[in-house]
């Protein structure tokens, strides 16, 4: 299973908004809304950020938020903020019942 | 408050195998709607889906690992086992051990704290 695609890296002010793309395919995120993603600082464990392409886990921010369309899902932060600056990770369930993660994108909050 | 802790050599000869449990505590390895499953990091790298396994013993694997993995659970030590066959220096990675929960998704809610494996001789 290949890998989803996600930009290496991106950035944006304190304050401002920036979105995270995700694409897949066919066998993964354009068959299932089963779009995970997580945060990731450095020596930590990941994060649960969304789950079910849209969905908060308690705890976290109402400002991330996630979508999906065909077989490209995205994150969304708003009013970003300087904690929010890490690493971030997309996920997928598959056809063929297992798991798929995006290659990572990093965030740098300026 | 649900823990995982992973256990195991953090270091492993090429050729050999690597065998790491996680020990899960604060809930059932045995509830529904649950996997349990292991997700490896490579330094400076990102996550990889290694397998999952349900308490029926019900097993799913990355295809990529499949010929070299097998995943187990014990449930009335509340753990389940990695064992990875053939190691080389690609292997060489931070292992997590996690809980997937598939309610309205499939999807990492859980992790361990990671475990280093080195790859020397």
């Amino acid at each position: 299973q290949s890998a989803l695609t996600q930009p290496a890296s991106v950035s944006g002010s304190p304050g401002q908004s920036i979105t995270i793309s995700c694409t897949g395919t066919s066998s993964d995120i354009g068959v299932y809304n089963y779009v995970s993603w997580y945060q990731q600082h450095p020596g930590k464990a990941p994060k649960l950020m969304i789950f079910g392409v849209s969905n908060r886990p308690s705890g976290v921010s109402n400002r991330f938020s996630g979508s999906k369309s065909g077989n490209t899902a995205s994150l969304t932060i708003s009013g970003l903020q300087t904690e929010d600056e890490a690493d971030y990770y997309c996920s997928s369930y598959t056809t063929t019942t297992t798991l798929v993660f995006g290659g990572g994108t990093k965030l740098t909050v300026l | 408050q649900l823990y995982l802790q992973e256990s195991g050599p953090g270091l492993v000869k090429p050729s050999e195998t690597l065998s790491l449990t996680c020990t899960v505590s604060g809930g059932s390895i045995s509830s529904g709607s649950l996997y349990w499953g292991w997700i490896r990091q490579p330094p400076g790298k990102g996550l990889e889906y290694i397998g999952s396994i349900y308490y029926s013993g019900d097993a799913y694997y990355n295809p990529s690992l499949k010929s070299r993995v097998t995943i187990s659970v014990d449930t009335s030590k509340n753990q389940f086992s990695l064992k990875l066959r053939s190691v080389t220096a690609a292997d060489a990675a931070v292992y997590y051990c996690a809980r997937l929960n598939f309610w309205s998704g499939y999807y990492v809610d859980s992790w361990g704290q990671g475990t280093l494996l080195t790859v020397s001789s």
